[in-house]
């Protein structure tokens, strides 16, 4: 199974909700990321999990909330958004952080638009 | 500062022969990936090069020359499938992915 699966595939959120992005993939990969891709543009790293455990934040705000509740799973909840956070978010997810040679496995994305 | 470019259109043949070059400038390397980026999909995996020279894979190969900071992507026959984004990405001394901003491959019949 070469699959990282998203949910939802579209969402759209008033700049006063709570919402959730889910990722989950099951090729026994120890890091996961989140990125964020606008229009035409190339994916913006945001965060990197490596062992269940934060190790980077792109200087992300904070209306951007991370979690990594065990290896299979990465969440990234949402507050507080503004009309200039839509756009593609997709998760991805490879054997290790900090290997040169392991490619990224990307899942489908979440197309999220803030109104 | 981290810099990788790309033409950021190219139109090619169904049938034919397109190459796509990058050029990168950045903090360390530890080897370029090529993927390949469908309009509203994510992007996939094609290739990875951290040693000069060309790597094929059945119709599409990839080249890199570190001492240049040049790598290549080549697509043989064309078909109308391969019109996508091609993204080239570097990874850096702290093992960070640099993206490129993509080449749109546009294909004509």
């Amino acid at each position: 199974d070469t699959e990282v699966t998203q949910t939802p595939k579209h969402l759209v959120m008033g700049m006063t909700n709570k919402k959730s992005l889910k990722c989950e993939q099951h090729m026994g990969h120890r890091a996961m990321y989140w990125y964020k891709q606008k229009a035409k543009k190339p994916p913006e790293l945001m965060f990197v999990y490596s062992y269940e455990k934060l190790s980077i934040n792109e200087s992300v705000p904070s209306r951007f909330s991370p979690e990594c509740p065990n290896s299979s799973l990465l969440n990234l909840h949402l507050h507080a958004l503004q009309p200039e956070d839509s756009a593609l978010y997709l998760c991805a997810s490879s054997q290790e952080a900090s290997e040169a040679y392991h490619e990224q496995y990307f899942g489908p994305g979440t197309r999220l638009t803030v109104t | 500062g981290q810099n990788i470019d790309q033409p950021t259109e190219m139109t090619a043949t169904e049938g034919a022969i397109v190459q796509i070059n990058c050029t990168y400038q950045t903090s360390g390397f530890n080897g370029l990936f090529w993927y390949q980026q469908h309009a509203g999909e994510a992007p996939t995996f094609l290739s990875y090069n951290v040693l000069d020279g060309l790597e094929e894979k059945g119709r599409f190969s990839s080249f890199l020359s570190r001492s240049k900071g040049y790598s290549y992507l080549l697509l043989k026959e064309l078909q109308m499938k391969d019109s996508a984004s091609y993204l080239c990405a570097v990874r850096d001394s702290n093992y960070q992915l640099i993206w490129g901003a993509g080449t749109k491959l546009i294909i004509k019949p």
